[in-house]
């Protein structure tokens, strides 16, 4: 069965601070790898995309890294701001045209 | 260029009512999803569309849940009648690119319909 669980489940992280968010994947055949950023009361926004072949992706303070034979993945946020309060979801594509979304972590930034 | 739209943005109904959401997707985006997030969980696919067709609804429960996509463009997802395990936010997707796992295929999603039922 195709899953995808990330870690932590929730974060607490002082502004300017960096953290790293952790997502493992059984998904197979692997297509792709994407982060998704969720605002509160908004539809998640694509921040990332890694295929087998890349190693990491940035996207501003936003660095994605992807180990295709460990089958794990991390988002590291680098000096937070407020405005990365939010949930980040782990979509892992393949399987045969699935798409298996993570439940998220949820992070919260704090002056 | 217009985002996806979905209307209500929330909706409050009592059990064994009925309900129906609206999703207009991004201009010229052949595929459309809906989903179902329930608080604290990821999306879960509920049925994909591919202009007016059906790809894939294996996960729609039809014996309440009913959707459609007249002349390919907006779309309709209905729920009649309603429990209290229906309580989520309903979230629609559109994309460009017909295979779902393809490196290409970003999906771009609405701002959601949160629905409560009592």
């Amino acid at each position: 069965k195709n899953q995808v669980e990330q870690s932590p489940q929730s974060l607490i992280i002082l502004e300017g601070k960096n953290c790293t968010l952790q997502c493992n994947y059984t998904v197979s055949p692997f297509s792709n790898l994407r982060w998704y950023k969720q605002d509160t009361g908004r539809g998640p926004v694509s921040l990332t995309i890694m295929t087998f072949s890349e190693n990491t992706k940035s996207n501003g303070r936003y660095t994605a890294t992807l180990d295709a034979d460990t089958k794990q993945s991390s988002l590291h946020i680098t000096a937070s701001q407020l405005s990365d309060s939010a949930s980040y979801i782990c979509v892992v594509s393949g399987g045969y045209q699935k798409v298996t979304f993570g439940i998220g972590t949820k992070l919260q930034v704090i002056p | 260029e217009a985002g996806v739209a979905q209307s209500p943005r929330y909706k409050i109904i009592e059990k064994r009512q009925s309900v129906a959401f609206w999703c207009n997707p991004i201009s010229g985006h052949a595929t459309l999803y809906w989903y179902q997030q329930i608080l604290g969980q990821g999306p879960k696919l509920l049925i994909q569309f591919q202009n007016n067709g059906v790809v894939d609804d294996s996960q729609l429960p039809k014996d309440r849940f009913s959707a459609e996509r007249l002349k390919g463009v907006d779309s309709t997802l209905k729920i009649q009648p309603a429990k209290l395990e229906d309580s989520a936010v309903y979230l629609c997707a559109s994309s460009l690119i017909d295979f779902p796992d393809s490196y290409y295929n970003e999906q771009f999603f609405g701002p959601g319909t949160r629905l409560t039922v009592l």
